[in-house]
């Protein structure tokens, strides 16, 4: 199956600073999301980006479908972007609503 | 539009019984997708329906089955449980047929098994 790796694991940051997380996966994808999952464990819709760039407020995503990676742009952290955030990938073909998740990004922002 | 909605949020189990999970999609999407997520596995695809069709399942035991019902609804059960089945499970619905495969998750159930 397809295999999706997420880069750095674990990250610790000042309130302030910027940060960027990777998601390399193995295949061609129709759908690449990004999620947080929240303290109570909800996931939270950051972005759906299978190409391209997108922007929403201090989050932005880009992901190069030819070089099968994306990135998770995070700027001017705030406390309240603590959590894990995950990259999930579906194949196209007949991986049916089958989402594909990294072991996520453990982020952790210090006042 | 009101999102994925699931019931009941908390579980607890006894070793050999069975439960059964529910989730109501948003209005209009009709893929609904499981995933169980654990500590030590992370979050792994359980199965997805469409239509009252399962079209696609993850690599679960017979254990885990479920089914989903004319208006969207769907429910997967867990039959003789085990300890490691204790974990969160999430469902997610998605509006597939429109090109668009953006999935929605609930707030899960969380099951514990002693």
């Amino acid at each position: 199956g397809i295999q999706v790796e997420q880069s750095p694991p674990d990250l610790i940051l000042q309130e302030g600073a910027n940060s960027t997380l990777r998601c390399n996966f193995s295949d061609s994808v129709n759908n690449l999301q990004w999620f947080h999952q929240n303290p109570w464990g909800q996931l939270i819709n950051l972005f759906y980006i299978p190409s391209g760039t997108k922007q929403n407020g201090r989050l932005s995503a880009t992901t190069v479908a030819t070089e099968r990676y994306s990135l998770l742009y995070i700027s001017s952290s705030q406390t309240t972007d603590s959590g894990v955030y995950f990259c999930a990938v579906e194949r196209g073909g007949t991986s049916y609503g089958k989402l594909t998740f990294g072991q996520g990004t453990i982020l952790t922002v210090h006042p | 539009k009101a999102g994925v909605t699931q019931t009941p949020r908390y579980l607890i189990k006894t070793r050999g019984q069975q439960v059964t999970l529910s989730c109501s999609p948003i209005s209009g999407h009709r893929s609904v997708s499981w995933y169980q997520q654990t500590p030590g596995q992370g979050l792994q695809f359980l199965f997805e329906y469409f239509s009252e069709t399962q079209r696609n399942k993850g690599n679960f035991p017979g254990r885990f089955s479920g089914r989903q019902f004319s208006n969207s609804r769907s429910e997967m059960n867990v039959s003789t449980l085990e300890l490691g089945d204790s974990a969160l499970y999430l469902c997610a619905s998605s509006g597939v047929g429109t090109g668009n495969y953006e999935q929605y998750f609930g707030p899960g159930t969380r099951l514990t098994v002693t």
